[in-house]
């Protein structure tokens, strides 16, 4: 079943601007962590948030989380046209760990140049 | 030097056919998976892997089968394909200690099932 689920679906901005996007899952979780897929390429690893975080910074990359909310987000600031891809969340579930971490759909983003 | 890499890219056949898609790693991680994301970008968990040994299969018909001869390495072979196995199939592999952190993704095979 699909665990995290990521929103908007679709995102363009213009350059420079600050891109967010947000991500549901169901239930407890060990942490949650966010991918980049570039058009044709495998996922590349962002960034990884632990349960008992609330707010982790990497470079232009911010992550939120919410437990009680169960969501998550990620901003991404002063975009650049490099920054088109679409993004994943992937929540660790609590039972199963990394061994059955879930996607969603991704949020494609666009960078306006 | 590429760290999870899958051959072939491409790979069109038609239905019915058998087909096999090989992976391999040189992180030195214990742990494997197979994925397939479909036309919707949706991600899906086939199989995980840890030390050789099948921990997770998400209910994929055994049409499917994969084999890791050893932690290195992770195939899938197809038997029977059908129109809808039409999708990209990614590789991964993680750290198996503790069971948590990040993934490293291959590059994707596309089969395409005429």
């Amino acid at each position: 079943s699909q665990q995290g689920e990521e929103d908007p679906q679709a995102l363009s901005i213009q350059e420079g601007e600050n891109a967010t996007m947000n991500c549901s899952y169901k239930t407890s979780i060990n942490n949650l962590q966010w991918y980049r897929q570039n058009s044709g390429r495998g996922l590349v690893h962002l960034i990884l948030i632990r349960s008992n975080e609330r707010e982790k910074h990497s470079g232009r990359l911010r992550v939120t989380l919410d437990t009680s909310k169960k969501s998550s987000s990620l901003l991404i600031t002063a975009s650049r046209a490099a920054d088109t891809a679409s993004y994943f969340c992937a929540p660790e579930l609590s039972n199963f760990g990394n061994e059955k971490l879930t996607f969603g759909t991704g949020t494609r983003l666009t960078i306006i140049p | 030097d590429t760290a999870v890499s899958q051959t072939p890219k491409y790979l069109v056949t038609q239905m019915g056919n058998d087909k096999s898609i090989k992976c391999e790693q040189n992180l030195g991680h214990d742990t494997m998976y197979w994925y397939k994301q479909d036309s919707k970008k949706f991600l899906k968990i086939m199989f995980s892997y840890n030390n050789k040994e099948l921990i997770i299969n998400e209910t994929v018909p055994n049409r499917f089968s994969p084999k890791s001869p050893d932690k290195a390495h992770l195939n899938l072979h197809i038997n029977s394909l059908e129109l809808g196995d039409s999708a990209v199939y990614f590789c991964a592999s993680s750290h198996g200690t503790g069971r948590t952190g990040e993934l490293f993704f291959g590059e994707g095979s596309r089969l395409t099932v005429l």
